[in-house]
């Protein structure tokens, strides 16, 4: 059974039109991360989260934004994708001395 | 400053061959080191992490990476690839055992029949 679930699995949106990726978890980690894998690329860390806690990277742009509501929910917004954010999209969990759980990602195209 | 290095970009071997992936990292303190795999369009999958103690780690799949201080190095290894090993590797690194992870830009591996 998947432990880590995002939702859609791939996603289309138009440029500068908001957009928004889910992440939920049934393994009851307080660590939740975003990454953002380009096309032929290393994933590269957004942000995470450690239970409420929302740790921001420096080079993260503006533009995203994330929420975590709950335990179990963690979402990204894009409130202006750009044709450079078409991307995957991958969600982690974990907890400390424990390995990472990721989900199959969402793929997100900008037209 | 912190950063890891997959010095091959792609790699071709034949199925039954050894494979070895290279990682080199740069970091002042003993990382923690993490080898997973990726398919295409696929999440990551974690083969093994080193953290501590006996050098050489044991992975799932048949896979094995041996961390070596001296050469800041953390190989990982397969004796007999299989085509279903076909995939893009990334060896990570991170400074807490977390999960913040930095990612090398991957070795795509190809398997010929």
């Amino acid at each position: 059974d998947a432990m880590v679930i995002q939702n859609p699995r791939y996603q289309v949106t138009q440029f500068g039109k908001p957009v928004t990726l889910s992440c939920s978890q049934t393994l009851n980690h307080n660590v939740m991360y975003w990454y953002q894998q380009k096309s032929s690329q290393a994933p590269k860390l957004l942000f995470h989260y450690y239970d409420k806690d929302f740790n921001n990277e420096a080079d993260t742009p503006d533009n995203f934004q994330s929420r975590r509501p709950n335990t179990s929910f963690c979402f990204l917004d894009i409130r202006s994708p750009g044709l450079g954010d078409a991307a995957m999209y991958l969600c982690a969990t974990g907890r400390a001395n424990e390995k990472l759980f990721f989900g199959s990602g969402t793929q997100l195209s900008v037209l | 400053a912190q950063s890891v290095t997959q010095p091959d970009i792609h790699i071709t071997v034949s199925e039954g061959a050894s494979l070895e992936l290279r990682c080199n990292y740069s970091y002042g303190a003993t990382p923690y080191l993490f080898w997973y795999v990726q398919s295409p369009g696929q999440g990551l999958q974690l083969l093994l992490k080193y953290f501590s103690g006996d050098t050489l780690v044991q992975g799932i799949k048949g896979f094995e990476a041996e961390f070596k201080r001296s050469q800041s190095s953390f190989n990982l290894r397969k004796p007999s690839v299989h085509w279903s090993d076909a995939a893009e590797y990334f060896c990570a690194f991170g400074t807490d055992s977390w999960g913040k992870l930095q990612f090398g830009a991957g070795t795509q591996v190809v398997v010929t029949p």
